[in-house]
């Protein structure tokens, strides 16, 4: 079965930095791997996808992530965090791969942005 | 908007209580899921519902009791519940077999005393 693992449960950063949370998966197959976001009291919000085709993926509001089949890693970044960005960030990939099956989620990362 | 809309927002229950939850989805999909977000717990998936049918639960106890009467609204019964049972319930949807992305609703809080 897939799984995915996030590295860091709070990762704080400063306004205008680089942020960086990290996502590793477990795939016996190819993998369809997503981001999402839970900003306070709302549901989860999908960021960005990786569906096999390109491996760096853009997504709303300036992040992307890169597909990395050599490190089993999906990371998401953005150049220059904002304090709106101050959420709890999912991973999840696909429980058969591909679009089949249910959504497996990782514990999620709680971002933090200091001004 | 998502296109999936939870009613109630906030629920606080006793007990011995019987509330229901409320899911409504305007996308047209054909997948419902419930879902149980607790604090430091990763998202629990609880029930799956394909065009009307229930394809999983996930041992889920007795007190909770889905219901889903088309593919656009979906129910969670709620009775007897217990205090560990406080935590947000999430709704989503999907269109099965497309790239397999869930729409999510803003959630019920429920509290349980």
């Amino acid at each position: 079965a897939q799984s995915v693992t996030q590295l860091g449960s709070h990762v704080s950063v400063s306004e205008g930095a680089l942020v960086l949370l990290r996502c590793n998966y477990s795939s016996s197959v190819p993998p369809y791997l997503f981001w999402y976001v839970q900003y306070p009291n709302q549901g989860l919000q999908l960021l960005l996808k990786y569906t096999s085709a390109a491996t760096l993926v853009k997504g709303i509001n300036g992040f992307e992530a890169e597909f990395k089949k050599s490190e089993t890693s999906f990371h998401l970044t953005k150049p220059s965090a904002h304090m709106s960005d101050a959420a709890e960030y999912f991973c999840a990939v696909s429980e058969y791969g591909g679009s089949q099956g249910n959504l497996i989620f990782g514990k999620g990362t709680k971002l933090s942005v200091k001004p | 908007e998502t296109g999936v809309t939870q009613t109630p927002r906030h629920l606080v229950m006793g007990m011995t209580n019987k509330k229901s939850l409320k899911c409504e989805q305007h996308l047209g999909h054909n997948a419902m899921y419930w879902y149980k977000q607790s604090a430091k717990k990763p998202l629990e998936l609880m029930f799956v519902y394909n065009f009307k049918e229930q394809t999983e639960n996930n041992s889920v106890p007795s007190r909770f009791s889905p219901e889903c009467p088309n593919s656009s609204h979906l129910f969670l019964h709620l009775h007897t519940l217990q205090p560990e049972d406080s935590a947000l319930y999430l709704c989503a949807s999907s269109q099965e077999r497309v790239e397999n992305i869930q729409y999510f609703g803003a959630g019920t809080r429920l509290s349980v005393l």
